[in-house]
């Protein structure tokens, strides 16, 4: 069975700090696909990264970075000096090839991170 | 363009009533997707579009009725729905995968009466 499990429901941090998403996914498939995805109060879902499976590369993009792990299998998000516009809820999801060119997606159940000023 | 434009933004039906959502991309983009999310969960797969071709319907109920009337156009039919129908739709698009992610709309939020 396919699953995302992202332990933390909320985080609150003050501007400035740094803070990491958890996400931690099960899958029996050896080809896979891991993203993130931001959704701010307006509803619209923004891709931030995928990563394949076999590319364990870690992303760095501006003020986030990604860190995957497959021994833990993990995919970590970590935003360094957080700002108020980072305020969302931010979902990682599992893919996989679902034929003809398509994904199938399970989300996890998403982290509301909110950044005070 | 990198978008995915989803019309109406909001949505109010009876219960009785007739709707459509509608969803575009130009892209180029041969995959489309349904996806269904109720307030403070995440959301979740209803139907994917390959190549203009339904592939994946994940059981749902028949009050909703997908259509893909070219490459650039999903539709979602809707009939006789229930309160519990009320969500936030959101349609996507991708490349073939490996190569693309799936990009989604901003979605219809609908309420039905």
């Amino acid at each position: 069975a396919q699953k995302v499990t992202q332990a933390q429901t909320e985080i609150s941090v003050v501007e400035k700090e740094d803070v990491t998403l958890d996400c931690v996914y099960e899958t029996r498939d050896t080809t896979y696909y891991l993203f993130w995805y931001k959704q701010p109060p307006s509803g619209e879902l923004v891709f931030l990264i995928r990563r394949n499976s076999f590319d364990e590369q870690n992303e760095i993009s501006g003020r986030y970075s990604w860190n995957f792990q497959k021994s833990t299998s993990s995919f970590n998000f970590t935003i360094t000096a957080s700002q108020v516009v980072d305020s969302a809820v931010y979902f990682c999801a599992l893919g996989w090839g679902s034929g003809a060119g398509s994904y199938q997606l399970t989300f996890g159940k998403g982290t509301k991170l909110s950044v005070i000023p | 363009d990198t978008e995915v434009t989803q019309t109406p933004k909001h949505l109010v039906m009876g219960m009785t009533n007739k709707k459509s959502l509608k969803c575009e991309q130009h892209m180029g983009h041969r995959a489309m997707y349904w996806y269904k999310q109720k307030a403070k969960k995440p959301p979740e797969l209803m139907f994917v579009y390959s190549y203009e071709k339904l592939s994946i319907n994940e059981s749902v109920p028949s009050r909703f009725s997908p259509e893909c009337p070219n490459s650039s156009l999903l539709n979602l039919h809707l009939h006789a729905l229930q309160p519990e129908d009320s969500a936030l739709y959101l349609c996507a698009s991708s490349q073939d995968s490996p190569f693309g992610s799936p990009f989604f709309g901003s979605g219809t939020q609908l309420s039905v009466l």
